[in-house]
């Protein structure tokens, strides 16, 4: 099938670390995405992995891939209030149709 | 402006009743998706066109969901006949030539039907 899966919520005190994870279902998928959605305001592309690495830094977050067990992974260092929204894997099916997950709700106490 | 435009923004409709949603992709972008979103669910693929062809509308529920993209630019979604369970926010997205297939999303047409 075409189902994404991720874990629905994550409560998390600032400054902690947060760790999203994400299965996906094509092998084939090249790039694989993270994306966020703030109250309010559209999708926005927040980083994404190439299918041919296993890992990826940009600054606060890691990407951590598993090809072998589809597992796409988000780990944002330092969580912060702003970090709150909720955050989407998702990933490229059939050439170019994004098929995303259900999203997991971040919440960031302070 | 330079983003994703999509009108209305907020549509109120009655069951059995015809809606159009438009959306105004960013200027270049050839490639132009639609997705519905229902509360607490991520976004569900709908159509996509490459240029004012539809190459992919494998997503649309029934026929009773149309789209178009006449000149390659703006696109409407059409729902005739519309029911209760089309309530959503309906997402725009259009996308360029970066190989990586970022996909920029307006920020959506709220439908609700009585």
């Amino acid at each position: 099938g075409e189902d994404v899966e991720q874990s629905l919520f994550l409560s998390v005190r600032e400054g902690d670390s947060s760790v999203i994870n994400c299965t996906y279902t094509d092998s084939s998928s090249t790039y694989l995405y993270w994306y966020k959605q703030e109250p309010g305001a559209g999708l926005q592309l927040l980083t994404y992995i190439f299918s041919n690495m296993d890992m990826k830094q940009d600054q606060r977050l890691t990407v951590l891939l598993n090809k072998k067990d589809k597992h796409l992974s988000l780990r944002i260092a330092d969580t912060q209030t702003g970090d709150s929204a909720i955050y989407f894997c998702a990933e490229i099916i059939s050439g170019n149709k994004l098929v995303f997950g259900a999203g997991t709700i971040l919440r960031v106490k302070s | 402006g330079a983003g994703v435009s999509q009108t209305p923004s907020n549509k109120v409709t009655e069951k059995g009743k015809y809606v159009e949603l438009r959306c105004d992709p960013i200027s270049g972008h050839t490639a132009l998706y639609w997705y519905r979103q229902s509360l607490g669910q991520g976004p569900e693929f709908l159509i996509y066109f490459q240029g004012t062809g539809a190459a992919d509308d494998s997503g649309l529920p029934n026929d009773r969901f149309f789209a178009v993209r006449p000149e390659g630019s703006v696109s409407t979604l059409k729902i005739q006949r519309t029911e209760r369970g089309d309530s959503a926010v309906y997402l725009c997205a259009s996308s360029g030539q970066d190989p990586r297939g970022e996909l920029f999303f307006g920020e959506g047409s709220r439908l609700t039907v009585l």
